[in-house]
């Protein structure tokens, strides 16, 4: 199975902040990487698919980079809605697997 | 609009038996895999099983592989899980899950069903 190690498990930053949260595949998985949102109670929804693309109509504030074992999901400037758990997940093989979230607390 | 709406969660004993259901609208279902994802209270997300489009190819994680069947009826648009030997750590939120393009992309999720494994 292909690991997926999401880093940091959690954090805390203020409305308008940088905020950047990695993923690490323990092999290379291209660019079939996906970056759900989770807020509480709710299903995860899809932000950014195959690495860097934006979901339809979602702010262009999120965005993801990186192919192969490493990625990076970025929200250039934090809102009070965006308090949530993020996941990144691998589509190259089954078993689909995701890592293991980052809590995303606002200050 | 796509929409995915689980049904036949509840509270089961351990080695019980439940069949989870998901009716699938907005989109042609025949066209689609279609997968299952469990999140335990609290932890995160788990991937449990996957059908393709046409019924014919299945998947199960190691965990649940020999007691959960998946299967579909492309006629009625609807996702099947039947679980049997239910463990008290297959309690969890049952999300049913859409692909895209490609089979394993993940995009689009209900909104989950909970199952209680317990006494």
């Amino acid at each position: 199975d292909i690991q997926m190690t999401q880093s940091p498990s959690s954090l805390s930053a203020s409305v308008g902040d940088r905020v950047t949260i990695t993923c690490q595949a323990s092999q290379d998985i291209s660019k079939y990487l996906n970056w759900y949102q989770q807020k509480p109670g709710k299903a995860p929804k899809l932000l950014i698919y195959d690495a860097s693309n934006l979901e339809t109509g979602v702010p262009s504030r999120f965005s993801g980079s990186g192919s192969g074992t490493d990625f990076t999901f970025t929200i250039s400037s934090l809102q009070p809605e965006d308090l949530a758990t993020y996941y990144c997940q691998q589509y190259d093989n089954l078993p689909i697997t995701f890592g293991q979230g980052t809590r995303l607390e606002i200050k | 609009e796509v929409q995915l709406v689980e049904s036949g969660g509840g509270l089961v004993q351990p080695g019980g038996s439940l069949r989870l259901s998901c009716s699938a609208s907005g989109f042609t279902f025949s066209s689609f895999a279609m997968h299952w994802v469990r999140q335990a209270p609290g932890k995160g997300l788990e991937y449990v099983s996957a059908i393709g489009s046409n019924g014919g190819s299945t998947y199960y994680a190691d965990s649940v592989k020999g007691r959960f069947t998946i299967s579909r009826d492309n006629s009625k648009n609807t996702l099947y899980v039947q679980m049997s030997s239910l463990r008290a750590e297959d309690t969890a939120v049952y999300y049913c899950v859409k692909s895209s393009g490609h089979p394993y992309n993940l995009d689009y999720w209900g909104q989950g069903t909970l199952v209680t494994v317990s006494s």
